[in-house]
């Protein structure tokens, strides 16, 4: 079964503290790890993505964690500010079909407070 | 360069009424798929047109329904509406390069369907 599991559903950290989201998965036919990040009202924006090859990927205050043979994989947040209160969604990606599908994770909202 | 857009932005229809809903993908783009989101199910993926052709399809009754023109923008349809289909109808676009799992897509605002 095509799943991706997210872990917490919900999440509140000071301005400054470091949320981590979790995510796992159970088909390895996946091979692309998007993160994305959405704001009330807007669509979700890619925020980072690391291929199964790579163990960790940073771009600005964002990292993923990616733990291949767990299939677990976990985005941190460093000195979270309150503008990045918004959903995350974790999603994987497979070729089917000749095109790729992405499959979410049920999201995590994020509140970070002063 | 222009991101993807959506057409209307807001719906509301009654039960039993048919519903088209337009996507405009990023210029060069040439797949378009499209997701529903809603609070308890979150974003399910509907299905995926490339060429206008459909290459994948999600896990929705016969009732949805897409198309895609010659030049990448497409449409889906919804008909029978039922006061479940009220969602948020996302598109994203991409490339839709050969091999391209690890293809990023980039989503619309999306239309927000009210059935009632």
């Amino acid at each position: 079964q095509q799943q991706v599991k997210q872990s917490p559903q919900s999440l509140i950290v000071q301005k400054g503290g470091i949320p981590i989201i979790n995510c796992a998965y159970e088909n390895t036919a996946f091979d692309y790890f998007p993160w994305y990040q959405q704001f009330p009202g807007k669509g979700p924006a890619l925020l980072i993505a690391i291929r199964p090859d790579v163990s960790e990927k940073k771009e600005g205050r964002f990292t993923i964690s990616f733990n291949k043979s767990a299939k677990q994989f976990s985005l941190h947040i460093m000195d979270s500010q309150p503008g990045d209160s918004a959903t995350y969604f974790c999603a994987a990606s497979m070729l089917e079909g000749g095109g790729n599908k992405l499959t979410f994770g049920t999201g995590t909202q994020l509140k970070v407070e002063l | 360069k222009a991101g993807v857009t959506q057409t209307p932005r807001y719906l509301i229809k009654t039960r039993g009424q048919q519903v088209t809903l337009s996507c405009s993908p990023i210029s060069g783009h040439r797949s378009v798929s499209w997701y529903q989101q809603t609070p308890g199910q979150g974003l399910q993926f509907l299905f995926e047109y490339f060429s206008e052709t459909q290459r994948n399809k999600g896990n929705f009754p016969g009732r949805f329904s897409g198309r895609q023109f010659s030049n990448s923008r497409s449409e889906m349809n919804v008909s029978t509406l039922e006061l479940g289909d009220s969602a948020l109808y996302l598109c994203a676009s991409s490339q839709g390069l050969a091999g391209g799992a690890q293809e990023t897509q980039y989503f619309g605002p999306g239309t927000r369907l009210l059935v009632l």
